[in-house]
């Protein structure tokens, strides 16, 4: 089984559209859970960073994290033309500070003006 | 906003030639790390860097890969004999020290492409 699976889409929905995005993973030690935007010729960006179970807000975008699941979201509403990009899901151990990331395989999302 | 940056941002590389991709973390972060992406797969972890040594290393870091912080502020991975199998967008990422998680900011990468 893979340590992280992620659908890589393409996913298409209109401007102001609810997108859910997902991912769900194999090892139970993982605590920390990332989500990374990443633009064409980019590097990942961190939109949003959350420990071990729970949400987390910061102004469109909702992180959901299940550990009894073993699987996270990301929520964006409103969405914008600007939110098209691949959404990377990140997450790690709780191994001190040096801490290897083990990612998904990215959604490509596109927002449809 | 600090950000990690990366040069050269496309490198082009005759098969077996050796190769040095630059990182120049954000200045007051303590640890390093070197990631690749292979066009179409996942994001992969290469290596971890933190006092001057290697803290971690994958699979993939064998002998041909090398890392090196020589100033105090660049931080570099070397490739001493590429093969085609070696291309791909290398991502250079860093975070602060200190207690607590910290998440890792990455540069725009470096597309190493083999001949």
């Amino acid at each position: 089984q893979k340590e992280v699976e992620q659908d890589p889409g393409p996913l298409s929905v209109p401007e102001g559209a609810i997108v859910s995005l997902n991912c769900t993973y194999s090892n139970s030690a993982f605590q920390y859970f990332m989500w990374y935007r990443q633009y064409s010729r980019k590097g990942p960006e961190l939109l949003m960073y959350t420990y071990s179970s729970g949400n987390k807000e910061d102004g469109r975008f909702t992180a959901q994290v299940d550990k009894s699941s073993k699987y996270i979201s990301l929520f964006i509403r409103d969405s914008q033309p600007s939110d098209s990009a691949t959404y990377l899901c990140a997450m790690s151990t709780n191994a001190g500070n040096n801490r290897k990331l083990i990612w998904g395989l990215g959604t490509s999302l596109a927002v449809n003006p | 906003e600090p950000e990690v940056t990366q040069t050269p941002s496309h490198q082009v590389t005759q098969m077996g030639q050796e190769v040095i991709l630059r990182c120049v973390p954000i200045s007051n972060h303590l640890y390093f790390y070197w990631y690749r992406q292979i066009l179409g797969q996942k994001v992969e972890f290469l290596v971890s860097f933190y006092n001057n040594e290697i803290s971690e290393k994958s699979e993939i870091f064998d002998d041909q890969f090398s890392v090196e912080r020589p100033d105090g502020s660049n931080f570099t991975l070397k490739i001493r004999s590429t093969k085609l199998e070696d291309s791909a967008m290398y991502f250079c990422a860093s975070t602060p020290g200190g207690s607590g998680n910290q998440p890792q900011h990455f540069g725009d990468g470096t597309r190493l492409s083999i001949l």
